[in-house]
């Protein structure tokens, strides 16, 4: 089966950075995804790497590692708006394309 | 360009009573998807559509049923809405490739099964 872990919560200040890890296990890995969810609101999607490496948008980095099955989301210069739930996400090609998310890690911003 | 739409946003049902929650993208994706999530919890996949005439089984799928209508649209419905299917709703629809995964989600539905 799929399964994927990440922390539950996450705390940190105004201005900092945090890394948010995640593991996974999936007999069809295609790709790795992360996605911002503020309260009451829907899955933004933030970044999606497929192969090993790191990939930058902004303030925001994804990195992958396919041969440790860990990934992480890091978020530089942090604001009071990062508060949210980050969710990594797997895609997985066993019997047909689909995505599993993890359960979230909720981060909170401090000033 | 409206994205991901669904309707409606909130439902109050009584066990048993059946429903159809609707989801429209226009955006011309492939693929379809409809999730639950509930309080405090990840999204779980419920039923996706790789493309149009075609619909595959996720993660829960026991108690819903889905429709591709078209490319555009795709609904879920509960037969017999059970209490342990409170909770929100989302669709999602992408454009799949090995360099992309992107996935918009509309709003949500809000169910409660009393």
């Amino acid at each position: 089966g799929q399964s994927l872990e990440q922390p539950s919560e996450v705390t940190a200040v105004e201005g900092a950075i945090v890394q948010i890890n995640c593991t996974y296990q999936t007999s069809g890995f295609y790709g790795l995804s992360w996605y911002q969810q503020h309260d009451g609101g829907a899955p933004t999607f933030l970044s999606y790497n497929a192969l090993d490496g790191l990939e930058e948008t902004g303030r925001f980095s994804s990195f992958l590692s396919r041969s440790d099955s860990y990934g992480y989301l890091l978020l530089q210069e942090l604001q009071m708006k990062d508060s949210a739930s980050y969710f990594c996400a797997v895609r997985d090609e066993t019997g047909g394309f689909k995505t599993i998310f993890g359960a979230g890690t909720r981060l909170f911003v401090k000033a | 360009n409206a994205g991901v739409t669904q309707t409606p946003k909130f439902q109050v049902l009584k066990t048993g009573q059946s429903m159809t929650l609707q989801c429209a993208q226009d955006m011309n994706h492939n693929s379809m998807y409809w999730y639950r999530q509930d309080p405090g919890m990840g999204l779980r996949l419920i039923y996706y559509s790789a493309s149009e005439g075609t619909t595959d089984k996720g993660e829960v799928p026991n108690g819903y049923n889905v429709s591709r209508l078209n490319k555009r649209e795709f609904s879920l419905r509960l037969e017999s809405a059970a209490p342990s299917q409170t909770s929100v709703y989302f669709c999602a629809s992408s454009e799949q490739g090995r360099s992309t995964d992107t996935q918009y989600f509309g709003p949500g539905t809000r169910l409660t099964v009393l």
